[in-house]
């Protein structure tokens, strides 16, 4: 039973303009969320977090969104470029200083120059 | 500084051996995670080491998976009577603990587990 669900294995995007990566999840412990990248041949870098008590988190180019009521969250890549191919990886934990780190299947993002 | 290395970063193995897959985390970083990361999938949780002791296993398939981390810092995943379906990408991971804050995890590039 997955309980963070990335529903789009891959998504192909034009230069320039906006990525939007879907997560979604059932565990209503959950109450930290962060987005991981990753290339070919390296681990997952991480991207971006946000706390359940927050709705948004911006970071340059990325901003995170959390719809608590709906267990959706998503992540806004603007203006997209082509370095942001890669796979992306929607993470969730429960509890202050939890360690273990539940992972979705990821989503290909591809932008198109 | 340098990030978390794991060796090797591929191995091929036959059925029923043995494997020990080697992680070396960013230093100061008293917390270690193993994840395996299978063909298609997000990685998944193993085991977990706070210092040198684990402090949660619940993520280790069954009892041929073993980790050590005897000095707190290197820890080795321990992989006996190998089968195929082993055949993954193993990842380690490394963070700093703060009690009272969520901490991120630095991951490695990960060790490529062949089974034969």
């Amino acid at each position: 039973d997955q309980q963070v669900k990335q529903n789009s294995p891959s998504l192909s995007v034009q230069e320039g303009r906006i990525s939007i990566l879907n997560c979604d999840y059932t565990n209503s412990m959950f109450d930290y969320f962060l987005w991981y990248k990753k290339y070919p041949a390296e681990g997952p870098t991480f991207l971006i977090s946000i706390s359940s008590i927050k709705d948004k988190n911006e970071d340059g180019r990325f901003t995170v969104f959390l719809n608590k009521s709906a267990k959706h969250l998503s992540l806004h890549i603007v203006p997209s470029q082509p370095g942001d191919s890669a796979v992306y990886f929607c993470a969730a934990s429960s509890g202050a200083g939890s360690y273990q780190l539940t992972f979705g299947k990821g989503t290909k993002l591809s932008v198109i120059p | 500084g340098a990030g978390v290395s794991q060796t090797p970063s591929n191995k091929v193995t036959e059925k029923g051996k043995y494997v020990e897959l080697r992680c070396d985390p960013i230093s100061g970083h008293t917390a270690l995670y193993w994840y395996r990361q299978s063909l298609g999938q997000g990685p998944e949780f193993l085991i977990y080491f706070q210092g040198t002791g684990a402090a949660d296993d619940s993520g280790l398939p069954n009892d041929r998976f073993f980790a050590v981390r005897p000095e707190g810092s290197v820890s080795t995943l321990k992989i006996q009577r190998t089968e195929r379906g082993d055949s993954a990408m193993y990842l380690c991971a490394s963070s700093s603990t703060a009690a009272s804050s969520y901490n991120e995890q630095f991951f490695g590039p990960g060790t490529r587990l062949t089974v034969l």
